[in-house]
C-alpha cells in the first residue's frame, strides 16, 4: 500500500514569508498528486492538480512541483487568508490523503 | 455553477446503517462524464476517501471500508448516495460529497459537509 507523509505537520510564518511544505509517497506515483487547502470549518478546496497545475481561479502565489516520490507545495508570499491546513493527495492507486500541514500566522 | 449538498440523519446508532444523499444542482449527473465521490473527516483529524461512482454506476471503494460501503446514483433525481453499514463510534465524522473528474483521482468541487455522529 502507498503511504503518504507530509512535513512539517505545522508551521508558523510571517505575512510575506515564503512557505514550503513537502509531501513524500512511499512509492513512485509519477505526477498523480494534488494539493488541497482546508480552512477551519470549511470543505477542502483544490489548489494544485497533477503535481504542478494551478486550478482555475487560484492565486498564483500557490505552486507545486515534483514527481515520483517527492513533492513540494509553496506559497510564495504568505497572506493572512492562507491560514489553513494543506493536504496532499495521491491518486496513482485509488485515493489517499496525506496527514496535513497546519499553517498559522506568526 | 455546480453545487453539491449532503443530507441525511445527523445521529446514527451503533451497529445501524448510515445513509447520506448528495444532491447536485447546476448540472446534470447523467450528462457529465464525471465520477462522484464521498470523503469523510473525523473531528480534528484528516481526510479519508470512502469511494466513488461513475454516472453509469461503476464504483471504486476504499479497501478498508469496502465490506461496509455501498455508493449508488439516481440520475432521475440528480443524486448519489452513500450507505455505510454496521457503524461504530469510529465512523463519527463530517461526510463530504464531491464532483471528481473523468477519472476519480481529483476532487474538483465539494459539498459543505455534514456531521454524522454515531452514538446510542
Amino acid at each position: 500500500d502507498i503511504q503518504m507523509t507530509q512535513s512539517p505537520s505545522s508551521l508558523s510564518a510571517s505575512v510575506g514569508d515564503r512557505v514550503t511544505i513537502t509531501c513524500q509517497a512511499s512509492q513512485d506515483i509519477s505526477n498523480y498528486l494534488n494539493w488541497y487547502q482546508q480552512k477551519p470549518g470549511k470543505a477542502p478546496k483544490l489548489l494544485i492538480y497533477d503535481a504542478s497545475n494551478l486550478e482555475t481561479g487560484v492565486p498564483s502565489r500557490f505552486s507545486g512541483s515534483g514527481s515520483g516520490t517527492d513533492f513540494t507545495f509553496t506559497i510564495s508570499s504568505l497572506q493572512p487568508e492562507d491560514i489553513a491546513t494543506y493536504y496532499c493527495q495521491q491518486y496513482d492507486n485509488l485515493l489517499l490523503f496525506g496527514p496535513g500541514t497546519k499553517v498559522d500566522i506568526k | 455553477q455546480l453545487q453539491l449538498q449532503e443530507s441525511g440523519p445527523g445521529l446514527v446508532k451503533p451497529s445501524e446503517t448510515l445513509s447520506l444523499t448528495c444532491t447536485v444542482s447546476g448540472g446534470s449527473i447523467s450528462s457529465s462524464s464525471y465520477y462522484w465521490g464521498w470523503i469523510r473527516q473525523p473531528p480534528g483529524k484528516g481526510l479519508e476517501w470512502i469511494g466513488s461512482i461513475y454516472y453509469s454506476g461503476s464504483t471504486y471503494y476504499n479497501p478498508s471500508l469496502k465490506s461496509r460501503v455501498t455508493i449508488s446514483v439516481d440520475t432521475s433525481k440528480n443524486q448519489f448516495s452513500l450507505k455505510l453499514s454496521s457503524v461504530t463510534a469510529a465512523d463519527t465524522a463530517v461526510y463530504y460529497c464531491a464532483r471528481q473528474g473523468p477519472s476519480p483521482g481529483t476532487c474538483y468541487r465539494w459539498g459543505q459537509g455534514t456531521l454524522v455522529t454515531v452514538s446510542s
